[in-house]
């Protein structure tokens, strides 16, 4: 009973190629996150949605568009990959009005060619 | 000047030794603070919270010192499943959960 869960674990595609990347949580929180970490392992945050509401967006391309059907889903779309791109990309939750621990999913490898 | 800094290392130590990581934080606005440890290929974990009276968990002791702004942890009798990379973790106040990372501390202990 995985308590952040994101699909899929690895993803390898072509330049130019769109591709999306799904994260769900069962902890019942309503704040979920998406993180980037780069090849110098440096983990930074992308976005985050409350309760399917977008509350921050930290400049990043608008190749990347997130999507909240729910407040237990959370799932990154990005078009027109870059070799840029590359990185694992990490889904984390939390509880809002809760402690300020994150939760993160097990993150998915990007690697495009 | 980086919003977390840290010593990345690798610090190298044998079983048994008491190992020290620091941080400094540029935003005085912070209000809460956190060591997480990631596995090398896995997602980081909470490792525990930071509070200015200092906390300690097992062999495992966190500081903050906000007029320095700095932060550390200690740890004691180290075990090889200590090895990891211990990233030190800001969140300013009001930023919605905005956590900052730092790069990390890259932690190896050997036999």
């Amino acid at each position: 009973d995985t308590a952040v869960s994101q699909t899929p674990k690895y993803l390898v595609t072509q330049m130019g190629n769109d591709k999306s990347i799904k994260c769900e949580q069962n902890l019942g929180h309503d704040t979920m996150y998406w993180y980037k970490q780069d090849s110098k392992k440096f983990l930074k945050i992308m976005f985050s949605y409350n309760n399917k509401e977008l509350i921050i967006n930290e400049t990043v391309p608008n190749r990347f568009s997130p999507k909240s059907p729910d407040k237990a889903h959370l799932n990154l779309h990005i078009n027109s990959l870059e070799l840029g791109d590359s990185a694992v990309y990490f889904c984390a939750s939390r509880e809002a009005g809760g402690t300020d621990t994150q939760y993160f999913g097990p993150g998915t490898r990007l690697t495009v060619l | 000047r980086k919003e977390v800094e840290q010593d990345p290392g690798p610090f190298n130590v044998p079983e048994g030794a008491t190992v020290a990581f620091n941080c400094t934080y540029s935003n005085s606005a912070s209000q809460s603070f956190f060591w997480y440890r990631q596995d090398c290929r896995k997602e980081p974990k909470l490792l525990m919270s930071v509070y200015s009276s200092g906390n300690e968990d097992g062999r495992f002791t966190a500081q903050l010192n906000r007029a320095s702004q700095y932060i550390s942890l200690l740890i004691r009798d180290s075990k090889l499943s200590d090895s990891a990379t211990y990233l030190c973790v800001v969140l300013a106040r009001g930023s919605q959960g905005n956590l900052i990372f730092g790069k990390g501390t890259k932690l190896s202990v050997k036999p």
